[in-house]
């Protein structure tokens, strides 16, 4: 099973600033094969990123991801107030298909 | 517009079943991958299940093998999850999503609660 590890587990930032998220993972992702979403509150997740890099619908180019083999990271390059939730990373190169812990991006 | 609908959910004792069921629309349901995805009160999220578009190729996560079962209906465009042999560990939000590795548009989720 492929652990996947964020650092770090909250991330304090004033509107405007960049945050970086980190994902590593426990075994080398084949194909990039790595995608992220965003959680709010009550809120199911939203899938931001895919194959680690591309936009989903929707995705502002604020947010950009870069990574491959076991290190991937999630860039916001400029923090909107509707930017702070929580962030998971999640492999689909081999099964079981699984998250990281996440990242809480919160207001400092 | 695509919708994705769980329903349920409820408060069962250790041991107990429930089958949870998620209707979709707005997409051809025939021709995607479903899965069931769950979150822990407070915690991060863990894949269940998934099944292939003719309900031919089904994944369990290891701790629900055996106690879960995922089905679908293309007809009724629903996919379900059987859940027996509940435990406390079970309790968690159930989330419903499109797609079989990953998920572009997911439900509200059904809360199950497994306690005496």
């Amino acid at each position: 099973e492929i652990v996947l590890t964020q650092s770090p587990g909250t991330l304090s930032l004033s509107p405007g600033e960049k945050a970086t998220l980190s994902c590593r993972a426990s075994q080398i992702i084949t194909r990039s094969q790595l995608v992220w979403y965003q959680q709010k509150p009550g809120q199911a997740p939203r899938l931001l990123i895919y194959d680690a890099s591309s936009r989903a619908t929707g995705t502002p180019d604020t947010f950009s991801g870069s990574g491959s083999g076991t290190d991937f990271t999630l860039t916001i390059s400029r923090l909107e107030p509707e930017d702070f939730a929580v962030y998971y990373c999640q492999q689909y190169s081999s099964s079981p298909l699984t998250f990281g812990g996440g990242t809480k991006v919160e207001i400092k | 517009e695509v919708q994705v609908v769980e329903s349920g959910g409820g408060l069962v004792q250790p041991g107990g079943s429930l089958r949870l069921s998620c209707v979709a629309s707005g997409f051809t349901f025939s021709g995607s991958w479903m899965s069931w995805v769950r979150q822990a009160p407070g915690k991060g999220l863990e894949w269940v299940a998934n099944i292939n578009q003719d309900g031919s190729e089904k994944q369990h996560v290891a701790s629900a093998r055996g106690r879960f079962t995922i089905s679908r209906d293309n007809a009724k465009s629903s996919v379900y999850l059987q859940m027996n042999s509940l435990r406390a560990e079970d309790t968690a939000i159930y989330y419903c999503a499109r797609g079989g590795f990953t998920y572009d548009f997911w439900g509200h989720g059904t809360l199950v609660t497994v306690s005496s």
